[in-house]
């Protein structure tokens, strides 16, 4: 597709339990960032790799959160033992370029999975 | 750390009126962007329009311009002749455009808490 794509789009699950949320970037598009928003909120920033590599790590709010570009492309969102805290949107974006300035680092957004930890 | 904040939690406008959503922003940086985004229920963040700070020509995008006041760090998005689609919720973002010690760029964006916008027709 044309555009950014996420997958699940709705996931339910019980509080304890791990998840992984996908996202497909555009292609050739070397930067990937993941944001989290809660309800009612703005997004709020987890992530972010430049090629394979988690250039900014910072936003993540504990070690029961990972996640992992293994080919560049691709990324995985996990999420350990999950708690109810954890309901929210998640939000993946890519951008063509992570280094030039401009409309090449333009983010485009995917339309994110609703987490419902019960 | 740079913030972003929304005042207003929610605006109403006529259609084919005029409204004015505000955003303040503080940094100490001088190189950045700022960004107006509309969310609407599909939960799908889109563009409306950037802003690069060192510019001081106002950014205009069709029906929607806005007002960047750098020294007051304020950054209203203007929406003319209203849409009953402009109906969503908008956000303000802020985007430090340098780059750190490893010559990488800061990419992530500051978001404010969002206005919801309502268009009655």
């Amino acid at each position: 597709g044309a555009g950014v794509s996420q997958t699940p789009s709705n996931k339910v699950t019980e509080k304890g339990k791990y998840v992984e949320l996908r996202c497909d970037p555009i292609s050739g598009h070397t930067a990937l960032y993941w944001y989290r928003q809660s309800l009612g909120q703005g997004p709020e920033f987890l992530i972010y790799f430049q090629g394979t590599g988690a250039a900014d790590d910072s936003g993540l709010p504990n070690d029961r959160f990972f996640a992992v570009r293994p080919e560049g492309s691709v990324s995985t969102l996990k999420i350990q033992r999950t708690e109810r805290g954890d309901s929210a949107v998640y939000l993946c974006a890519s951008s063509l370029l992570w280094l030039a300035g401009g409309p090449y680092n333009e983010q485009f957004f995917g339309p994110g999975t609703r987490l419902t930890v019960l | 750390a740079q913030t972003v904040t929304q005042s207003q939690p929610e605006m109403s406008v006529q259609e084919a009126e005029t409204v004015t959503l505000s955003c303040t922003y503080d940094t100490s940086e001088s190189d950045y962007y700022l960004f107006w985004y509309k969310q609407p229920p599909s939960r799908q963040m889109i563009l409306v329009i950037r802003q690069e700070a060192y510019k001081q020509q106002n950014a205009t995008e069709n029906r929607f311009s806005v007002n960047f006041q750098k020294a007051a760090k304020s950054f209203s998005l203007k929406i003319s002749d209203s849409q009953l689609g402009d109906a969503a919720m908008y956000f303000c973002a802020y985007r430090f455009q340098g780059a750190n010690a490893g010559g990488t760029s800061y990419g992530k964006l500051t978001f404010g808490q969002g206005t919801i916008l309502t268009v009655h027709p």
